[in-house]
């Protein structure tokens, strides 16, 4: 497979509790992204990387989260001391240098109860 | 003012008719238009992209863009049942990030 690819695609946890989700972009794309979705809306920016670099956090990443692109590759985004307002469906895309379309990952639906 | 807006829908057709899609952007720096389709539970999957004013089509798939209008159609001929999602229209405004609408949900009945 090819394509964008997100871990876990469910994940339920207890309010206060930290996760981590992974995203393995489409291979030698260097810019990656991490969107939101809350139900009834469209994908809300969160943050992007080129290579390993992050360039671009949205006011929306609160001190909670954190992304992390350590060798350009694979990209980690953790959520510490959930809420429930964290519930929702994170997003991952890639794209390279040269095309304009980037293509989004299965996503990893998140429930916090 | 919402950056790119959509109408919510549903917006209903039935099959074989021709379905319409409008989007209105705020930002005049915009550089790229995107249509991505997300079907209930999914991921969105792109359609097609356009960046110069004028049509653009792809089989079924037509893109227009109006710059001077702000404005980006998306027409979806001989709709199919299958063809009933949520249709997400998206702006590149140059600074890397793609800034969606809420999407319009289409409905194409038999």
């Amino acid at each position: 497979d090819t394509g964008v690819s997100q871990d876990p695609r469910h994940k339920i946890t207890k309010r206060g509790q930290n996760v981590t989700f992974r995203c393995d972009p489409i291979s030698e794309h260097n810019r990656l992204y991490w969107y939101r979705q809350t139900l009834g809306q469209g994908p809300e920016f969160l943050t992007y990387f080129q290579n390993e670099a992050q360039l671009e956090k949205s006011r929306l990443l609160s001190d909670r989260f954190s992304a992390e692109r350590p060798k350009g590759s694979f990209s980690t985004l953790e959520i510490q001391r959930t809420e429930q307002g964290d519930s929702a469906m994170y997003l991952c895309a890639s794209k390279n240098l040269v095309n304009t379309e980037a293509f989004f990952g299965q996503g990893t639906r998140l429930t916090v109860v | 003012q919402k950056e790119v807006e959509q109408n919510s829908g549903p917006l209903s057709v039935p099959e074989g008719a021709i379905a319409s899609l409008n989007c209105t952007y705020s930002d005049r720096g915009s550089q790229s238009f995107f249509w991505y389709r997300q079907y209930s539970g999914k991921s969105p999957e792109l359609i097609m992209f356009i960046y110069s004013n004028g049509d653009k089509e792809d089989g079924r798939f037509t893109a227009q863009l109006n710059k001077a209008s702000q404005y980006v159609s998306l027409l979806i001929r001989d709709s199919q049942p299958s063809d009933s999602a949520t249709y997400l229209c998206a702006v590149n405004t140059g600074f890397q990030k793609l800034v969606f609408g809420t999407g319009t949900r289409l409905l194409v009945s038999p």
